[in-house]
């Protein structure tokens, strides 16, 4: 089945600095892949996604990439503020044979003023 | 609108109770799962059903029991509690495989 990893597990940065988690995963034929956000208490929201005939995508402070060769996909955040402190999941699926949505361990990211 | 509804929102039990774990959703989603969430170890996934009446096991099955009688609904049921299912259950849905899940606000149970 397939596996997906998240590094880093904790990542801190200050206001205003950019932030990248990266994934891997192992199924070459995953081809959809999300990103949620999970603040302290509440439950994953969806915050974007990326398809794989698509290389990256763009919501305003917000970007994916996809690297399908390499099997690696990355979100990142410019310009963070406080509110972007929360946990971070990615995930992958294979939408052609599998309605598993199988998920990363998750990135904590800090967000210091 | 309500989304994705779990109850109840928390839970105690002892050691070998049976319960279920309720969860609907008011989007005519297809696809519903449960997922269950550990420290450090993200969402693991125990059922999932891609419409009424299909069901299939996830990543951590064992000790858990679920049906999907209708669209709407699609509950969990653990059929003797143990203290390693302490954990919070989330529920969700989607429209579509090419669509990302609802969340429902989650169920943490504890097992004593």
């Amino acid at each position: 089945g397939e596996n997906v990893e998240q590094h880093p597990s904790t990542l801190s940065v200050q206001e205003g600095d950019s932030a990248v988690i990266k994934c891997t995963y192992s199924d070459s034929a995953s081809n959809y892949f999300p990103w949620y956000k999970q603040e302290l208490g509440k439950r994953p929201q969806l915050i974007i996604d990326i398809r794989s005939n698509v290389g990256e995508k763009k919501d305003q402070r917000i970007a994916v990439t996809l690297n399908k060769t390499a099997k690696h996909f990355s979100l990142h955040i410019t310009e963070t503020q406080p509110e972007d402190s929360a946990v971070y999941f990615c995930a992958a699926r294979n939408t052609g044979t599998a309605s598993k949505l199988t998920f990363g361990t998750g990135t904590r990211l800090q967000v210091t003023l | 609108n309500a989304g994705v509804t779990q109850t109840p929102k928390f839970q105690v039990l002892k050691t070998g109770q049976s319960m279920t774990l309720q969860c609907a959703q008011d989007m005519n989603h297809e696809y519903m799962s449960w997922y269950r969430q550990d420290p450090g170890m993200g969402l693991r996934l125990i059922h999932y059903s891609v419409g009424a009446g299909i069901t299939d096991q996830g990543e951590v099955p064992n000790g858990y029991n679920v049906s999907r009688s209708t669209t709407e609904d699609f509950p969990l049921r653990l059929l003797s509690a143990a203290p390693s299912q302490t954990s919070v259950y989330f529920c969700a849905s989607s429209f579509d495989l090419n669509y990302g899940y609802t969340f429902g606000s989650g169920t943490r149970l504890t097992v004593v």
